[in-house]
């Protein structure tokens, strides 16, 4: 059973470059949501899609979007890239909600994004 | 909104030592709360979760009991191994509240 898987592991930009990650989530589950976790910090929620529709956004400029297709696999797009964008990207998926919206989220391993 | 506060590290011992690493947090309604551990160059792993007060979340001999009038999710082994260096994370989602909420996380250092 594979779990969530994230592509590229690695990445390096440029300041003012767009960037794509890619994102599979666990199988059984319908919901995805994305982290930026700096070094040494705790990851923090950019946002987390359901159905395809962005459900909830946390405190990040509008420079990250988001996109969900119709198999629950997910990306995400930064543009116009800052220095202080270089972090761990992670991607966690979550089961159908049935009781809640407690159910735990399970991460993939990341995607490591330098920007020079 | 919601917080989570825990100890801050490096956390070192030797193994087959007690391990106690707290954390606090801040919430409004009745939150869900959990440890996940990250290793080395790897996302973040589950270890354990408790969904209501005086839940005990258990798994591989850690343990950490949903204290509501602390509001505290203390984590603890009675035994630690050199495997279990890690970063452990505490974090939390409730409600209306998808996402989740993460403390800064404790580095946990055992030597043989």
């Amino acid at each position: 059973d594979a779990g969530v898987t994230q592509s590229p592991t690695h990445l390096i930009k440029t300041r003012g470059q767009q960037v794509t990650l890619r994102c599979s989530p666990k199988s059984g589950h319908d919901t995805v949501s994305w982290y930026q976790q700096a070094l040494g910090q705790g990851p923090q929620f950019i946002f987390q899609y359901y159905e395809e529709e962005e459900r909830q956004r946390g405190n990040f400029p509008d420079r990250f979007s988001g996109h969900q297709f119709p198999n629950y696999s997910s990306e995400l797009n930064v543009n116009a890239l800052l220095l202080g964008d270089s972090a761990l990207y992670l991607c966690a998926s979550s089961g159908r909600r049935q009781g809640g919206s407690n159910q735990p989220q399970h991460f993939g391993d990341g995607t490591r994004l330098s920007i020079l | 909104g919601n917080s989570v506060t825990q100890m801050e590290g490096p956390v070192t011992l030797s193994e087959e030592a007690f391990l106690t690493i707290n954390c606090t947090y801040t919430a409004t309604g009745y939150p869900s709360l959990f440890w996940y551990v990250q290793y080395p160059g790897e996302g973040l792993q589950l270890l354990l979760k408790a969904t209501k007060a005086d839940d005990k979340g258990s798994n591989k001999g850690f343990e950490a009991t949903y204290r509501k009038e602390t509001t505290s999710f203390h984590l603890e082994k009675g035994s630690v191994q050199v495997s279990d260096s890690a970063v452990y994370f505490c974090a939390l989602s409730g409600g209306s509240n998808y996402k989740l909420t993460f403390g800064k996380g404790t580095l946990l250092t055992v030597n043989p």
